[in-house]
């Protein structure tokens, strides 16, 4: 079945040492986003790729960063992570709407990656 | 006003109920709206998409209002495997493009 995969589904790092969260797709969709999502919130979006075309958040921190070295794989780097960063780092995709019309389809999430900081 | 507005909840309702959630946003110029369902610590997974003329799926049935920028989720004869978190996102503009951007969800609770 096509799907949107991440690895590891839990991580668990620490104060400061960088991790890297990984996501691949099946789907072949040119869109894929990065969400941060803690407890009762929402999805709150990091940043997001039109094929190769990085778009960055104006609220995401410079400790965020990504890679999308082709279509099916990107990845999430923190570089020193915080107490604050813990929460669920979801990946999602999604075929190219038009978006500069106003159009976009829906998204396919992965399962996730808790990340806990110590 | 926040771009996309949910009322969080929770809607505690028996089985067999019938529960409706609104969600409003602020762009006009919106024209993707989407409903998804949140599991506790999973993923959200789509429901449904939102059309202009209203669409249904089975019990669910949602609705869009333009004038009044809004959308809503209709749950008919509520099951316990209803209760979840419903996400309702929209596409908003950003810099000459749009993007989904979420609301902060609404809890139901479906209760025996």
């Amino acid at each position: 079945d096509a799907m949107v995969i991440q690895n590891p589904r839990y991580q668990v790092t620490q104060f400061g040492k960088p991790v890297t969260l990984s996501c691949s797709q099946t789907l072949n969709h040119n869109v894929m986003y990065w969400y941060q999502q803690k407890s009762s919130q929402a999805p709150k979006l990091l940043f997001h790729y039109y094929d190769k075309d990085f778009n960055n958040e104006a609220d995401t921190p410079d400790n965020f960063q990504s890679r999308r070295p082709n279509t099916s794989f990107c990845f999430l780097d923190i570089r020193s992570p915080g107490l604050g960063d813990a929460a669920m780092y979801l990946c999602a995709t999604s075929r190219d709407g038009a978006a500069g019309q106003g159009i976009i389809y829906e998204q396919y999430f992965g399962p996730g990656t808790r990340l806990t900081v110590t | 006003r926040k771009e996309v507005e949910q009322d969080p909840g929770p809607f505690n309702v028996p089985e067999g109920a019938t529960v409706a959630f609104n969600c409003t946003y602020s762009n006009s110029a919106s024209q993707s709206f989407f409903w998804y369902r949140q599991d506790c610590r999973k993923e959200p997974k789509l429901l449904m998409s939102v059309y202009s003329s209203g669409n249904e799926d089975g019990r669910f049935t949602a609705q869009l209002n333009r004038a009044s920028q809004y959308i809503s989720l209709l749950i008919r004869d509520s099951k316990l495997s209803d209760s979840a978190t419903y996400l309702c996102v929209v596409n908003l503009g950003r810099g000459g493009s749009y993007i989904p951007t979420f609301g902060r969800g609404t809890s139901l609770i479906v209760h025996p």
